[in-house]
């Protein structure tokens, strides 16, 4: 299986920062790479597939990129509600595995 | 507006088998445009993804669960199915069922809202 690593674990901003969390692919995976977000009790939403299409309905804020074996989420301007865990997944081989999640927390 | 619905037992024995059913209005689940997934959330394992089926019979399971894991659709129904044998306490944890979008690349675009199981006796 393909291991994926995100960094930090956990980190703690401010409302109007700029957040970056980065994921490492155990191999080259193209840019076969999603980003979700996960509040509390509730299931993952996706924000963005392929490295860097934003889904609908997300704000502009969000961004992604990289290609390889590394990855970027950005959140250029923290909002109250973007406080969350987010989570990469790799689709490049089956199974589609996960990073072990990224927590923004209120500064 | 596509939406997904877990249903199930919340507790189950160790041994048994563990049933789960998704689901889904707004798609159907034999349309071929897409595939339908379990995902499962641990607090020791993170997620997981379990498998996926086409919507007919062909199925991909995660290999480390393959020998005790079944995925089923039932298109009269529009509902997929999961079937985990020979449970134990490390299948303690929330599952999800969700859409994978195979458009062009593989994405899980819509989930259920989770359900929680615990293997106990």
């Amino acid at each position: 299986d393909i291991q994926m690593t995100q960094s930090p674990s956990s980190l703690s901003a401010s409302v109007g920062d700029r957040v970056s969390i980065t994921c490492r692919a155990s191999q080259l995976i193209s840019i076969y790479l999603n980003w979700y977000q996960q509040k509390p009790g509730k299931a993952p939403r996706l924000l963005i597939y392929a490295t860097s299409t934003l889904q609908t309905g997300v704000p502009s804020r969000f961004s992604g990129s990289g290609s390889g074996r590394d990855f970027t989420l950005t959140i250029s301007s923290l909002q109250p509600e973007d406080f969350a865990t987010y989570y990469c997944q790799q689709t490049f081989s089956m199974p589609g595995t996960f990073g072990q999640g990224s927590k923004v927390e209120i500064k | 507006q596509v939406q997904l619905q877990e249903s199930g037992p919340g507790l189950v024995k160790p041994s048994e088998t563990l049933s789960l059913t998704c689901s889904v209005s707004g798609a159907s689940v034999s349309s071929g445009s897409n595939y339908w997934s379990w995902i499962r959330q641990s607090p020791g394992k993170g997620l997981e993804w379990i498998g996926h089926t086409d919507g007919s019979r062909t199925t991909t399971y995660n290999p480390s669960l393959k020998s005790r894991v079944s995925i089923s659709v039932d298109t009269s129904k529009d509902h997929f199915s999961l079937e985990l044998r020979s449970a134990t306490a490390a299948d303690t944890a929330v599952y999800y069922c969700a859409r994978v979008n195979v458009s062009s690349w593989y994405f899980l675009d819509y989930w259920g809202q989770g359900i929680v199981v615990t293997v106990s006796s």
